[in-house]
């Protein structure tokens, strides 16, 4: 079966340090991953996304995630976090059972906090 | 563009009433999607449609159903309120890449239900 895990419910960072958000994934062949980010009272908004190509993916906000085939991993980074980046985090797969029409497959969420 | 906007932002309902959600999109999106949001439970897909006239089951369609007269609006029907439907509902859009899949969903910014 298809699915998206995100095996952390928070992930707790300091301004200014590095962060990660985790996303593990099983397909059958090829994924297509998504990152989207929902600000409190908010509908969820798009962040990056892998299809093809260069495994590292630059997004919005100065987000980037690491495509790993191996670890069938799509792990979310940031250099320098933010307060403002604190959100809940999605990670989604791409339904690719034939006739589900790019429906996408969502994990759980993880929360991201960003304290001062 | 408003994107996908929906009515109403909150409601009430009682057990047994009956409530239509409201989405629509500007974007010519022929993809539309019906996702409820519970705590600690990611996105559970309810309905889609990949186009006017054309509805199809996801995840969690039980108790609901839907829609599609125009590529704009893509209303989801309560028909017997329940506890259980209790949660908060995003529409989002998609316009269709084909085979190459990957596209971007664009998300409304929710409605939240409350069954008592």
């Amino acid at each position: 079966a298809q699915s998206v895990a995100q095996p952390e419910d928070q992930v707790n960072v300091a301004e200014g340090n590095p962060l990660t958000v985790k996303c593990t994934y099983s397909v059958s062949g090829n994924p297509y991953l998504f990152w989207y980010v929902q600000y409190p009272n908010r509908g969820l908004q798009f962040l990056l996304k892998y299809i093809t190509g260069d495994n590292l993916v630059k997004g919005s906000y100065g987000f980037e995630a690491e495509f790993n085939k191996s670890q069938t991993s799509f792990h979310l980074k940031k250099p320098s976090a933010l307060v403002s980046d604190s959100a809940l985090y999605f990670c989604a797969v791409r339904d690719m059972k034939g006739g589900s029409q790019g429906n996408l497959i969502f994990g759980k969420g993880t929360k991201l906090s960003v304290k001062p | 563009n408003a994107g996908v906007t929906q009515t109403p932002k909150f409601r009430i309902l009682k057990i047994g009433q009956s409530m239509t959600l409201q989405c629509t999109q500007d974007m010519n999106h022929n993809y539309m999607y019906w996702y409820r949001q519970d705590p600690g439970m990611g996105l559970k897909l309810i309905y889609y449609s990949v186009g006017a006239g054309i509805t199809d089951k996801g995840e969690v369609p039980n108790g609901y159903n839907v829609s599609r007269s125009t590529t704009e609006d893509f209303p989801l029907r309560l028909e017997l309120a329940a506890p259980s439907q209790t949660s908060v509902y995003f529409c989002a859009s998609s316009y269709p890449k084909g085979l190459a899949g990957g596209e971007t969903q664009y998300f409304g910014p929710g409605t939240r239900l409350l069954v008592l």
